[in-house]
């Protein structure tokens, strides 16, 4: 079974502080995606990686980073905690290749910015 | 660009109840129509999924069909179950840079009573 695992299911921080969330996927997956769930809003995307080293902005980067340096890790860096981004955080993987493959998700991080 | 309109939750349904969940997109070609669930404490899981028009995705007795004409995906299931009681998400694909990106609607939140 493809296992997607994420550093913390709770996390809480202050404002100012640099927040590093951390996924980890087993399965040799090319692609990882960062996502935010909001109430209301369903999931939007952050950044997504289609290689090691590569990264391209989703929908909302602004006020986030990200890092895969290995193919298994893809890490979420909130330069300077703001309360605004007080949300859920999903991971998520996949295979590339041509037409869809499925992405798998991890477990969230609920992060709250005091 | 691309986007997903669900109907608005809470639903509240009885057990056994017939359970239909309105999902609308707007998007240019041809995207992939999905059924997302998310189960309390966890992440998302892929429910079920349509690759073309007329097609009919099923999965655990929840059943949903890609209506070209009128630009929906609306998840149907016949008797729910206490244990359906979850957040379901409607998405449609795109691809971005060689990946395939989700583009999710808000989530509609389902409570079944004994």
């Amino acid at each position: 079974d493809v296992k997607v695992t994420q550093s913390s299911r709770y996390l809480v921080k202050r404002t100012g502080e640099k927040v590093f969330l951390e996924c980890v996927q087993d399965m040799d997956h090319e692609n990882m995606f960062w996502y935010r769930q909001d109430p209301g809003l369903g999931l939007r995307l952050i950044y997504f990686s289609y290689d090691v080293k590569m990264k391209e902005k989703g929908d909302i980067p602004e006020g986030y980073s990200v890092s895969r340096e290995k193919k298994e890790r893809f890490s979420l860096i909130l330069e300077s905690a703001s309360t605004n981004q007080t949300s859920m955080y999903l991971c998520a993987s996949s295979l590339s290749g041509w037409g869809y493959n499925e992405q798998f998700f991890g477990p969230g991080t609920r992060l709250t910015v005091l | 660009g691309n986007s997903v309109t669900q109907m608005e939750g809470p639903v509240t349904l009885s057990e056994e109840a017939f359970l239909t969940i309105n999902c609308t997109y707007t998007a240019t070609g041809y995207p992939s129509l999905f059924w997302y669930v998310q189960y309390p404490g966890e992440g998302l899981q892929l429910l079920l999924k349509a690759t073309k028009a007329d097609d009919k995705g099923s999965n655990k007795g929840f059943e949903a069909t890609y209506r070209k004409e009128t630009t929906s995906f609306h998840l149907e299931k016949g008797s729910v179950q206490v244990s359906d009681s979850a957040v379901y998400f409607c998405a449609l694909s795109e691809t971005l840079q060689g990946a395939q990106k989700l583009v999710f609607g808000q989530g509609t939140r389902l409570t079944i009573n004994p």
